[in-house]
């Protein structure tokens, strides 16, 4: 059972690269979402999706892109990388019924420099 | 302006006593609670829920209670065991969706042998 599951683990970029996190469920589920977690902090949310086509905002977008084109996959672009963008970044997703858990994927580490 | 507040960054229990993680939360619209462990170099792991229509939901040795007047509630884990040792995340969403987690910052647990 795969679950959630991201690509790359690690990876560095340096100021002003831009790049794809990666972020694929086998679960068949309609919710997907993008977190970060900075040191000493929790989970904060980045942007979401309901569904297919259907993307918003979360507490931290600035700087982020996002895009669902399929229900399986739905990947987090960093248009222009800056040093504040360090941090570990987790998907999850869920399925559409009612207060059902988010599951997460391992996380992808990723360092600016 | 923190919406849920784990306010023990660490706790420390001996094998075989019971474990207590707090969590206070200050907006009145969340409806739904969720607590999630963490190892390092792992996603979070989806540990137990409770709806705001119930104060006690229990899952074996897990059992989440809800106090909605005080805005808090709590994790106890009995017994406590050295595999339970990992960052406890209370999370929590409003309107049913569970679109939105609002994470606390996390208590460190430590069960000594």
């Amino acid at each position: 059972n795969a679950g959630v599951t991201q690509t790359p683990k690690f990876q560095v970029l340096k100021t002003g690269q831009s790049m794809t996190l990666q972020c694929a469920q086998d679960m068949n589920h309609e919710y997907m979402s993008w977190y970060r977690q900075d040191p000493g902090m929790g989970l904060r949310l980045i942007h979401y999706s309901v569904g297919a086509g259907i993307t918003d905002q979360g507490e931290v977008p600035n700087g982020y892109n996002v895009s669902r084109s399929t229900t399986e996959d739905f990947p987090l672009r960093l248009l222009s990388a800056a040093p504040s963008q360090t941090s570990v970044y987790f998907c999850a997703s869920r399925p559409g019924q009612w207060k059902q858990p988010q599951h997460f994927g391992d996380g992808t580490r990723l360092s600016i420099l | 302006d923190q919406q849920v507040k784990q306010n023990s960054p660490s706790l420390s229990v001996q094998e075989g006593r019971i474990s207590i993680l707090n969590c206070d939360y200050t907006n009145s619209m969340f409806d739904y609670f969720l607590w999630y462990k963490k190892y390092p170099a792992e996603g979070p792991t989806f540990l137990i829920s409770i709806s705001s229509i119930k104060d006690k939901n229990e899952d074996g040795r897990f059992t989440v209670f809800l106090n909605k007047s005080a805005k808090h509630l709590s994790l106890h884990i009995v017994p406590s065991q050295p595999g339970d040792s990992a960052v406890y995340f209370c999370a929590a969403s409003s309107g049913g969706s569970n679109y939105k987690l609002t994470f606390g910052k996390g208590t460190l647990l430590t069960v000594n042998p």
